[in-house]
């Protein structure tokens, strides 16, 4: 099956720094979707990126999605401690529904 | 304001007792789908409806069925909960299979 490669697994950084993550596979991923987790709450659509080369911000965040579609990355600015949480990538690759995910990036911010 | 609602946020049933849990959403979206999540992994597809089409994942469980009576509601049951079933239980919709897919906040199940 298709898999995501999502890296970090987690950081620690402080408080004001920025942070990027990114995901990696091997096959072609149409869509790529970032996603924050809060401890015991769903998944919430951060952003989502529909063409090779798409560069789409919200607030502090930017995301990418790689030119050949086999990557993407998800950058954080000046953040703040309700950052912290866990990253997922995500997407359905070529020809198939199912979304994949990223086993998550975890985040904390040291204030 | 809600878009995809989840009943109950915290469910509690003993090993074996038949246990349901709901999922609404406000967006009229076509497909609906089920998630279940263990601690420290990324959630896990069980099973999901494009419209009325169901579609089970190959490896869910027989233990797990899913009902979607109209466009804004869907049920997950667990026939007969195990220890391992307790896990987190994420609803999620989009508007299409290749669109972003939205999240209800989840419901934490407790098995004794």
């Amino acid at each position: 099956g298709q898999q995501l490669n999502q890296s970090p697994q987690s950081m620690f950084i402080q408080e004001g720094e920025d942070v990027s993550m990114n995901c990696t596979s091997s096959s072609i991923f149409n869509t790529w979707l970032w996603y924050k987790q809060d401890p015991g709450e769903g998944p919430v659509l951060l952003i989502a990126l529909y063409k090779a080369g798409e560069l789409t911000s919200n607030g502090r965040l930017t995301a990418q999605f790689g030119i050949t579609r086999k990557d993407s990355f998800l950058n954080i600015s000046a953040s703040i401690p309700s950052d912290v949480g866990i990253y997922f990538c995500a997407g359905p690759g070529a020809g198939s529904y199912q979304l994949t995910f990223g086993k998550g990036t975890k985040l904390s911010v040291i204030p | 304001d809600a878009m995809v609602i989840q009943n109950p946020r915290y469910q509690v049933t003993q090993f074996g007792k038949p246990v349901t849990l709901s999922c609404s959403q406000t967006l009229n979206h076509n497909v609906m789908y089920w998630y279940q999540q263990k601690s420290s992994q990324a959630p896990k597809l069980l099973f999901h409806y494009y419209d009325k089409d169901f579609n089970n994942e190959a490896d869910t469980p027989d233990n797990f069925q899913s009902r979607r009576p109209n466009t804004s509601f869907c049920f997950l049951d667990i026939r007969s909960p195990g220890l391992g079933d307790a896990a987190m239980y994420l609803c999620a919709t989009s508007r299409d299979p290749s669109y972003e897919q939205y999240f209800g906040p989840g419901t934490r199940l407790t098995v004794t």
